[in-house]
């Protein structure tokens, strides 16, 4: 069974730094492309960041550019986002999700860490 | 960035009625549209991909057309665990943007 489980979300204040976790299992994790995903309270979905599944490959939305950092450890099974000088807007739940075979969407996703950002 | 604009952002349904939600791209994506359903409190769940295929495991009476900038997710005979919200993401380009979701509630 294909399984996400996110870690790593808290408390953090205003220019803190966070970093979430995502452990895989029940595939093979390295054959995979792998995204993050926010979603802020009552609002509706944003991509994130992206990577390929060497890791050789990243993307980020303008929102986080600079400040989010995306990698992998395929020998973990892992999956990570570093995330820096966090702002009021960044407070969210990020969600990790598989990219489907031939790029069709997210197929399988975690449930999901609460980041709040607050003084 | 490609701009998706779901319409309508409200639904009001009742059980066993067909409904359909509309996705439009602010400029081409081919087929490369997927549509997911959301529950309160849970991850989104991918029902269709590539526009009109049917994630595997996702009941029939849900289906999906469109090509080009217009697209349109519809629901046969809505059951009482549709009620949801709903997305669509384009994945012709980055970033893979979604729309602003449409939220079916019951009547």
């Amino acid at each position: 069974e294909v399984q996400l489980v996110e870690s790593g979300g808290g408390l953090v204040q205003p220019g803190g730094s966070l970093r979430l976790s995502c452990a895989a299992s029940g595939f093979t994790f390295s054959s995979y492309a792998m995204h993050w995903v926010r979603q802020a309270p009552g609002k509706g979905l944003e991509y994130v960041s992206a990577i390929s599944s060497n890791g050789g490959s990243t993307y980020y939305a303008n929102s986080v550019k600079g400040r989010f950092t995306i990698s992998r450890d395929n020998s973990k099974n892992t999956l990570y986002l570093q995330m820096g000088s966090l702002r009021a807007e960044d407070m969210a739940v990020y969600y990790c999700a598989r990219e489907a075979v031939g790029a069709n969407g997210a197929d399988y996703w975690g449930q999901g860490t609460l980041v709040t950002v607050s003084s | 960035d490609i701009q998706l604009t779901q319409s309508p952002s409200f639904l009001s349904a009742s059980v066993g009625d067909r409904v359909t939600i509309t996705c439009r791209a602010s400029q081409g994506i081919s087929s490369y549209l997927a549509w997911y359903q959301q529950k309160p409190g849970k991850a989104p769940k991918l029902l269709i991909y590539a526009a009109s295929t049917l994630q595997s495991g996702v009941p029939s009476r849900f289906s999906g057309s469109g090509s080009g900038t217009e697209f349109t997710l519809t629901i046969s005979s809505l059951q009482p665990e549709d009620f949801a919200t709903y997305y669509c993401q384009q994945l012709n380009s980055y970033p893979p943007t979604f729309g602003q979701g449409t939220k079916l509630e019951i009547k």
